[in-house]
C-alpha cells in the first residue's frame, strides 16, 4: 500500500534557525497537508496543497507540492520556541483516506 | 466556536468494561473519522464516516465499534477493551466530501489495566 516516508524523525535547532523538513511518497499524491501538533493537543492544519509545483505560505512556514507529485517539503523560517511540536504530513489515498507520515519533532535548544 | 468536543479526555478503566468516548462537532461536517496515535506508530485510522448511517473500518478497526445516527455525533465503542488499547485517541471531522482538511478533537488519553 501507500507509505508515506517523512525525515528527519526529529531536530534539535537553536532559536532563530531555519528548519527543513520534507515528506516522499511511493506513489503519486493530488494532495499534501501538513499538520502541527502540540503537546497535549490535537493536530493542526497548517498548510493545504492541490497542484503539483505549488508554493504556497503562511506566516513563516512555507510548503510546496513537488513537481513529481511524489513528494513534499515544509519549511519554518527564524524558528521560535512557539515552533515546537511534531509536525506531520499526509495525503489522500484512492478510497479518499488520509495517509500520514510518522511525523518529525521539532525541539528549540534553550 | 467551531470544534470537535471528545470526552471523557482522561480515562483509567479495566479489561473488559465496556466504555463509550462520544465526540461532537458543531461544523456541520458530513465526514468524521477515529485515529489511535502510539509512540512511533504515528496516527492510524479506526473507524470513519462518510455521513449518516455510512461508516467503513480504518485501517485498525478490530476491538472498536462505532455509530453514525446523526450528523454531529461519532461515539466509539470499546465493548471489552484490553490492555493493548491503551492509547491517546482523536476523534476529527471535515466538511469535505473525504478526509480533506480535518479538524481535531483534543484527544482522549484510556489507559486499559
Amino acid at each position: 500500500g501507500q507509505q508515506l516516508n517523512q525525515s528527519p524523525q526529529s531536530m534539535f535547532i537553536q532559536e532563530g534557525e531555519d528548519v527543513s523538513m520534507n515528506c516522499t511518497s511511493s506513489s503519486i499524491f493530488n494532495t499534501w497537508l501538513w499538520y502541527k501538533q502540540e503537546p497535549g493537543e490535537g493536530p493542526v492544519l497548517l498548510i493545504a496543497l492541490y497542484k503539483a509545483g505549488e508554493l504556497t505560505s503562511n506566516g513563516r512556514l512555507t510548503a510546496q507540492f513537488g513537481i513529481t507529485r511524489k513528494d513534499s517539503f515544509l519549511n519554518i523560517s527564524a524558528s521560535r520556541p512557539s515552533d515546537v511540536g511534531i509536525y506531520f504530513c499526509a495525503g489522500p489515498d484512492s478510497n479518499y483516506q488520509l495517509i500520514w507520515g510518522a511525523g518529525t519533532k521539532l525541539i528549540i535548544k534553550p | 466556536e467551531a470544534q470537535v468536543t471528545q470526552n471523557p479526555r482522561y480515562l483509567i478503566t479495566v479489561t473488559g468494561k465496556k466504555l463509550t468516548v462520544t465526540c461532537s462537532q458543531n461544523m456541520n461536517h458530513e465526514y468524521m473519522s477515529w485515529y489511535r496515535q502510539d509512540p512511533g506508530l504515528g496516527l492510524r485510522q479506526i473507524y470513519y464516516s462518510m455521513n449518516v448511517e455510512v461508516t467503513d473500518k480504518g485501517d485498525v478497526p478490530e476491538g472498536y465499534k462505532v455509530s453514525r445516527k446523526e450528523k454531529r455525533n461519532f461515539p466509539l465503542i470499546l465493548e471489552s477493551p484490553s490492555p493493548n488499547q491503551t492509547s491517546l485517541y482523536f476523534c476529527a471531522s471535515s466538511f469535505k466530501g473525504g478526509p480533506g482538511e480535518l479538524f481535531f478533537g483534543e484527544g482522549s488519553r484510556l489507559t486499559v489495566l
